[in-house]
């Protein structure tokens, strides 16, 4: 089983549209969260952390559920600038990294 | 913010030669440095923790002695890819954890690595 498990898409929604992704991890230790954001053939940089009592930035909200053990981002009207591949980070043993395959955005005109 | 540097950005080699990638961190010091392997259209997955002054801990299906791991100081980590094949062709990206800054991971720019 995957450490990480992410929906890979893509979703492809239109300007403004608000979207949602998912991930889910399956080792109830895991000590922090983070999303990433990943263009095509770059390094990821990273988005935002994410708590438990939710994190909010600007149009990107980031919420973590430790009891059904997922991670969720919400994107609010949505830029095309937005379109990458979103990775979920999951960090265990405070040095073990673990990526999902990433959710690929494409928002569209 | 932390930076770090990772060099070269592109590699393309004949079969059997070796290719080393350097990974600096250029403003704070890394005890631990990770390399993750990224094929086309899937995840970054790590192969290896790289430990300052000490010897690499290696992931599960990764070959120690194929993908050799240096960490010599606590600026620099070095990923040698020995007696490449074309298989061996992917965005290797090194990363390293700046601990003052709450766990965060910086990722250097990544090396695309092509063997003929």
């Amino acid at each position: 089983r995957k450490e990480v498990e992410q929906d890979p898409g893509p979703f492809n929604v239109p300007e403004g549209a608000t979207v949602a992704f998912n991930c889910t991890y399956s080792n109830s230790a895991s000590q922090s969260f983070f999303w990433y954001r990943q263009d095509c053939r770059k390094e990821p940089k990273l988005l935002m952390s994410v708590y438990s009592s939710g994190n909010e930035d600007g149009r990107f909200t980031a919420q973590l559920n430790r009891a059904s053990q997922y991670i969720s981002l919400l994107i609010r009207d949505s830029k095309l600038s937005d379109s990458a591949t979103y990775l979920c980070v999951v960090v265990y043993n405070f040095n073990k990294f673990y990526f999902g395959s990433g959710t690929k955005l494409n928002v569209k005109p | 913010g932390a930076v770090v540097s990772q060099h070269p950005s592109w590699v393309i080699c004949k079969s059997g030669t070796s290719v080393k990638i350097e990974c600096r961190s250029l403003d704070f010091q890394a005890t631990t440095m990770f390399w993750y392997r990224q094929f086309p259209k899937q995840s970054l997955m790590l192969m290896a923790t790289s430990n300052e002054g000490s010897k690499a801990t290696y992931e599960q299906g990764v070959e120690k002695d194929k993908f050799l791991i240096n960490h010599a100081s606590l600026t620099l980590s070095t990923l040698t890819v020995t007696s490449a094949h074309p298989e061996d062709s992917s965005f290797y990206i090194c990363s390293a954890d700046d601990r003052a800054t709450n766990e965060k991971l910086f990722f250097g720019s990544g090396t695309q690595l092509s063997v003929l």
